[in-house]
């Protein structure tokens, strides 16, 4: 076990709707990265954010957006769900500025778009 | 050219074999190294990390990077059933930022 914690498990939406996805960080840590894993694929990266700032961004389009708080669990947010959002949604949460770069992996979020 | 290539296998080894996993990355900038061991439908979970060329050895794994040949890979001695997983090679190019995934390599373990 990390620390990391997401919400929900499971998800099921339906083309065109909107998804908050939820994540608290190991304690301690103060970044919060976001990946979509499809399947047979490996982790993509979506962004990162640090002091409630994104910080670092990965090729996905602006219906992805994020958020973080000042006790630096996260929120992403997809609108405009299309097929092919059907993923598994990774949060990971690092400490920067230590000079250890490991990010720790929630359990993930499964979304499937019908 | 992808950031970090794996062999996408599957690798199939005998139980107590060694199993051998490598990476090539394309960023010789990159700085850190890091091995996650994926079990189907979970999460990435951390093996190890790596900075410097050279071994790095944690009980039954050993990872070794070769910055000169962009290249990573990872030993898992007397390797167990418990073992079968998709093992995922990371690399973050810049300090505190993103990590690129390789497509993981599928390792089943024979009994």
């Amino acid at each position: 076990e990390t620390g990391v914690t997401q919400s929900p498990t499971h998800l099921i939406k339906t083309r065109g709707q909107q998804v908050t996805l939820r994540c608290s960080s190991q304690s301690g840590h103060n970044t919060v990265s976001w990946y979509q894993q499809a399947l047979g694929q490996g982790p993509q990266f979506i962004f990162q954010y640090y002091r409630e700032e994104e910080n670092g961004r990965g090729n996905f389009p602006p219906r992805f957006s994020g958020l973080q708080f000042p006790n630096y669990s996260s929120e992403l947010n997809v609108n405009a769900l299309e097929l092919d959002d059907s993923a598994l949604y990774l949060c990971a949460s690092s400490l920067a500025g230590t000079g250890d770069e490991t990010q720790y992996f929630g359990p993930g979020t499964r979304l499937l778009v019908l | 050219q992808k950031e970090v290539e794996q062999n996408s296998g599957p690798l199939s080894v005998p139980e107590g074999a060694i199993a051998s996993l490598n990476c090539t990355y394309s960023d010789r900038g990159s700085q850190s190294f890091f091995w996650y061991r994926q079990y189907s439908g979970k999460s990435p979970e951390l093996i190890m990390s790596i900075y410097s060329n050279g071994d790095k050895e944690d009980g039954r794994f050993t990872a070794q990077l070769n910055k000169a040949s962009q290249y990573v890979s990872l030993l898992i001695r007397d390797s167990q059933p418990s073992d079968s997983a998709t093992y995922l090679c990371a690399v973050n190019r810049v300090p505190g930022n993103q990590f690129y995934f390789g497509t993981g390599t599928s390792l089943t373990v024979i009994p």
